[in-house]
């Protein structure tokens, strides 16, 4: 079955850091971009971040640059953020999802297809 | 960035009602236009990607049309499980940017 999992959740103080990971398991990891989104709550959805198969290039969202750094260990099958210095507006529950990539002369195919059921972060004092 | 914008961010609909949700795009985003339906304290689900394709396993009644800047989400024949609420999202550039969201709530 085709599952990812995400841990290391919590409640932080602000300035303080967090470890999330992601563990993939049913599917081929190394094969595939990977996202973070992230809801706040109440609120709607936010992508946070992707990393290309091999992690040789990620992309994230501007509020989260110089703060968050995203890493995959494809041996281990798993994904990682590390969070620093973080912010009230950071709380939220954090999801990772597999990305299907396909591009070719007649189709382009960028969707987050398989979900993990999210791990809460709440920035507080 | 991309803004994406959702119209209407609520409505309520009967069981067996047509439902028609419209995302806007502030620039041409091609066919690049995902859809994912949320219920509550659950992740979100793609049920349409890059504009009209269903998902494996999306029932049928749910289809989606549009290119360029404005798109298009249609539930054929509401039903119970439909009752959630529905995100666009465009994957033209990053950062990937999502709507605001549109909640279907029963009449």
């Amino acid at each position: 079955e085709v599952q990812l999992l995400e841990s290391g959740g919590g409640l932080v103080q602000p300035g303080g850091s967090l470890r999330l990971s992601c563990a993939a398991s049913g599917f081929a990891f190394s094969s595939y971009y990977m996202s973070w989104v992230r809801q706040a709550p109440g609120k709607g959805l936010e992508w946070v971040a992707s990393l290309k198969p091999d992690g040789s290039e990620k992309f994230c969202v501007d509020s989260v640059k110089g703060r968050f750094t995203f890493s995959r260990d494809n041996a281990k099958n798993s994904l990682i953020i590390q969070m620093n210095s973080l912010r009230v507006e950071d709380t939220a529950v954090y999801y990772c999802a597999r990305v299907v990539y396909s591009s070719g002369w007649d189709h382009y195919y960028y969707y987050m297809d398989v979900w993990g059921k999210g791990t809460p972060v709440t920035v507080s004092s | 960035d991309i803004q994406m914008t959702q119209s209407p961010s609520s409505l309520s609909a009967s069981v067996g009602d047509r439902v028609t949700i419209t995302c806007r795009a502030s620039q041409n985003i091609n066919t690049f236009l995902n859809w994912y339906q949320q219920k509550p304290g659950k992740a979100p689900k793609v049920i349409i990607y890059s504009a009209s394709n269903l998902q494996g396993g999306v029932p049928s009644r749910f289809s989606g049309r549009g290119s360029a800047t404005d798109f298009t989400l249609t539930i054929g024949s509401l039903q119970p499980d439909d009752f959630a609420t529905y995100y666009c999202q465009q994957s033209y550039s990053v950062p990937l940017t999502f709507g605001g969201g549109t909640k279907v709530e029963i009449k």
